[in-house]
């Protein structure tokens, strides 16, 4: 089937590593996203990529960072740098970044104690 | 920057009613989207609009696309338990030449048997 596959589901970490959350798509979709989900809050895009070998940066970028060397994959490392990494993490993919009917992954769960 | 108004926040039903909720912005989309978000899980997309006074239904679900391209809202027809979770809604504009989503922050729908 056709879809999204986040891993891990759910991760915990200590405070100060570093955490790499997978992102895996077999839509052959062209751009992929990050969101944060809080409660309370609508979701938040972190950083997206339109094509292999190139990413920009969203709203809340500061403490995270991506890669794209395959157009099926797009991991998000959490980094030390991010003052509250607890969140729900979303990975959502579209056809291209013009054509915004996006599907998204079932999400990841990091809980940094 | 852009804001989605989504309401109502949280609603309590009986199972069998109809529900209705909606999203309004003082900007103009060109694309609306409807989600349903189960806990712990990824946002499911229901319902895409693409024009202007787009009516479109799914199943029991029926949304439409306003005429001022500033709102849009999902009806959900006789409710039933499995209904329950949260409800986005998400729009796209054009922004500095690319498109840009916004999303909602939900209405949780509880549907009582």
């Amino acid at each position: 089937d056709g879809g999204i596959t986040q891993s891990p589901k759910y991760l915990f970490r200590k405070e100060g590593q570093n955490v790499t959350l997978s992102c895996e798509q077999n839509l052959n979709h062209d751009a992929m996203y990050w969101y944060r989900q809080d409660p309370g809050q609508g979701l938040r895009l972190i950083y997206y990529s339109q094509i292999v070998n190139d990413f920009q940066k969203g709203d809340i970028a500061e403490g995270y960072s991506v890669s794209r060397e395959k157009k099926e994959s797009f991991p998000l490392t959490v980094t030390s740098a991010q003052k509250n990494p607890t969140a729900f993490y979303l990975c959502a993919s579209s056809r291209d970044r013009n054509r915004n009917t996006i599907y998204f992954g079932e999400g990841s769960w990091l809980t940094v104690v | 920057g852009q804001q989605l108004n989504q309401s109502p926040q949280s609603m309590f039903i009986q199972e069998g009613e109809d529900v209705s909720m909606n999203c309004t912005s003082s900007s103009i989309f060109n694309t609306w989207l409807w989600y349903k978000q189960d806990p712990g899980e990824g946002p499911v997309l229901l319902i895409a609009l693409y024009k202007a006074g787009e009516l479109t239904s799914n199943g029991r679900l029926t949304a439409q696309f306003g005429i001022t391209r500033k709102d849009s809202f999902l009806n959900i027809s006789a409710s039933i338990p499995s209904d329950v979770g949260i409800y986005f809604c998400a729009g796209s504009l054009t922004q500095g030449g690319s498109e840009k989503l916004v999303f909602g922050k939900g209405t949780k729908l509880t549907v009582n048997p």
